[in-house]
This record gives C-alpha cells, sequence and structure tokens, in this order.
C-alpha cells in the first residue's frame, strides 16, 4: 500500500500522560498536515509543513502539542498530559506541489484514534 | 479568522432521488475542494474549482464555484447507495485548510 499511514491505529491513555503519533506520508510528497476530528465535525487544522519546514500552526492549539517531520519525510505528532478533551481522531494528510499554490489535493491516512480516560 | 458553513447538516433520500449540499464562506476563497467521508473511513478528495462560476461534473455529480467565490454547492443526481457518506467543503485560509461541518448523506434502497 503506497498510501498515507499512520501508527498506532487506536491509543487509550490515561489523562496526564504523553501520547505521540506517527505519520508516514506518501513518498515524494512535500506537504504534510495533521488534522484532529470530533464526532460530527469536519478535520480542524493543526498545523502544515512543507519538507521539514513547519509553516504554519493553528493558533487554537495548545502548547501541549507539538509535531516534528525532522527529515521532510515521516512526521510526528506529540501531545504532552493529555486532558479528555484531546480525545479525537487525529489524521495526518500528504500532497505533492510542484508550486507556490496550496490549490492541490490532499491524501489522508486512516487516522490514529486517542481516547484518553 | 475564515468559517466554511455547510447546510443540510443530514440528508436522507431514497434511492433515485437527487441531493445538494451547499458551502458558503465568510470570506472570498482562492480555491475550494471537496472530500467525501465514508463511516468510519477517512476523507477523500473529490475535486477543486479554482475559477469564478466554475462547473465541473464527475458522472453523477456537478460541483458549482460561486461568482463571487464564497460559496459552493455538490449535486448529486439520481442517489445510489454508495453515495452514503458526509460530504466535505474546504477552503484555504493562510496555509490552513478549513474544513465545513459537512453533510451527512443517508441513501435508503
Amino acid at each position: 500500500d503506497t498510501g498515507v499511514s499512520q501508527d498506532p491505529r487506536h491509543k487509550i491513555t490515561k489523562r496526564g500522560q504523553n501520547v505521540t503519533f506517527r505519520c508516514d506520508p506518501i513518498s515524494e510528497h512535500n506537504r504534510l498536515y495533521w488534522y484532529r476530528q470530533t464526532l460530527g465535525q469536519g478535520p480542524e487544522f493543526l498545523t502544515y509543513f512543507q519538507n521539514e519546514a513547519q509553516l504554519e500552526k493553528s493558533r487554537l492549539l495548545s502548547d501541549r502539542f507539538s509535531a516534528e517531520r525532522p527529515k521532510g519525510s515521516f512526521s510526528t505528532l506529540e501531545i504532552q498530559r493529555t486532558e479528555q478533551g484531546d480525545s479525537a481522531m487525529y489524521l495526518c494528510a500528504s500532497s505533492l506541489s510542484v508550486g507556490p499554490s496550496l490549490a492541490y489535493e490532499q491524501y489522508f491516512g486512516p487516522g490514529t484514534r486517542l481516547t484518553v480516560t | 479568522g475564515q468559517q466554511v458553513m455547510q447546510i443540510p447538516q443530514y440528508q436522507h433520500v431514497q434511492e433515485g432521488e437527487d441531493f445538494t449540499t451547499y458551502c458558503n464562506s465568510s470570506t472570498t476563497l482562492s480555491n475550494i475542494q471537496w472530500y467525501k467521508q465514508r463511516p468510519g473511513g477517512h476523507p477523500v478528495f473529490l475535486i477543486q474549482l479554482v475559477k469564478s462560476g466554475e462547473v465541473k461534473k464527475q458522472k453523477r455529480l456537478t460541483f458549482q464555484f460561486g461568482e463571487a467565490k464564497k460559496n459552493s454547492s455538490l449535486h448529486i443526481t439520481a442517489t445510489q447507495t454508495t453515495d452514503v457518506g458526509t460530504y466535505f467543503c474546504a477552503g484555504h485560509s493562510g496555509y490552513a485548510l478549513n474544513f465545513g461541518k459537512g453533510t451527512s448523506l443517508l441513501v435508503t434502497p
């Protein structure tokens, strides 16, 4: 399967614990996005990478959230001191751009479902 | 900030009936994208509209972008059970792609 992959698919953690998710984008895709989705809502933008550079982070994103894409390939999203409100599906998407336009389709991974107890 | 609103939130149709979902943005959009998410699945890209007044068709699906580039619609002719899912529109604000809440379509055979 050459699509976007995410690991783990499910994570149950206790409040206050740290969690880390991994996203492997489609090979050679230079753009990578993280979203959060809760039931009945559309994906909510969290952050965007172009290659290894994090170019935008949602202002709604708590300082407990951090993301990296160290070599411009896979990315990790870490949540520190998890809260029950962090329970959601965390989606990763990637796209390939050949210019500055943002108008490229995004390919989504299957997501990591986080449950904070 | 930019907000993307979709109506209706839910739509239940009989197979063979038509379906339309509407998307409105609080700001002018450079482009608009549509995605479909099946129950238990992840969003899948359907189409992108860029030009004012643009109309694109994919088999039974017709997508329109408003003249002012602030609204869009998706129309499905003669729905089938395979059309079941949630349809999202999304527009860019900076690098962020902002999704509407989606319209969930249920098709009864």
